[in-house]
């Protein structure tokens, strides 16, 4: 079965960038028929896409979110990553990476979910 | 984007109540269309896929239904783990959205 971890700071200043790594096991991120998403949560708040990148490297965004967000995979280190630039308070969330499946595009293997904090 | 919306916003119920949670998207979705269950502290989980069908490992008493623009959950028979707030998400166009959730307590 699929595990996800994300790992990164926990605090970052306003106006710099966010940057998260999601660690997979139990699956390949190069394996056909998967796509690899971050997903947030605001404090209390409901849940917002934030983009996606497939087996092959092709990003989907979320346009809302502005031009500052980058989603990258190191194949080798089976590991994919989420860049935010240029942060404010609005961006406090905790941050899930998760596996999608390309049939029905549902997201069925989350990690365990990671907080965020947006501060000076 | 796909508007998603849920209702009721919070319910309450009992054990073995019936329940039944809907969701309406402000465009057809074909039948991209998801259900999470959410407990505190917890990441998401996956409940429903495709409208109706039921991810691996959840039991038989989730089931959904609907197409197009208009979803229901139900819960035939709740039981005390479930009560959490659910979500629907519509994958049918990125950027992919979710409903606002709907918050299950005890009566």
């Amino acid at each position: 079965q699929v595990q996800l971890q994300e790992s990164g700071p926990g605090l970052v200043k306003p106006s710099e960038t966010l940057s998260l790594t999601c660690s997979v096991s139990g699956g390949s991120i190069n394996s056909g028929g998967y796509f690899w998403t971050w997903i947030r949560q605001h404090p209390r708040r409901g849940l917002e896409w934030i983009g996606s990148i497939y087996y092959n490297g092709i990003t989907y965004y979320n346009p809302s979110l502005r031009s500052g967000v980058s989603i990258s995979m190191d194949t080798s280190a089976n590991q994919f990553s989420l860049s935010l630039t240029s942060v404010t308070a609005a961006d406090t969330a905790v941050y899930y990476c998760a596996r999608g499946n390309l049939r029905w595009k549902e997201v069925d293997f989350w990690g365990q979910g990671t907080l965020v904090t947006v501060s000076p | 984007d796909i508007q998603m919306t849920q209702s009721p916003s919070s319910l309450s119920a009992s054990v073995g109540d019936r329940v039944t949670v809907t969701c309406r998207a402000n465009q057809s979705i074909d039948n991209y269309l998801n259900w999470f269950q959410q407990k505190p502290g917890k990441a998401p989980k996956l409940l429903i896929y495709a409208a109706s069908s039921l991810h691996s490992g959840v039991p038989s008493g989730f089931s959904g239904s609907g197409s197009g623009t208009d979803f229901t959950l139900t819960i035939s028979s709740l039981q005390p783990g479930d009560f959490a707030t659910y979500y629907c998400q519509q994958s049918f166009r990125t950027p992919f959205t979710f409903g606002q959730g709907t918050k299950l307590e005890i009566k």
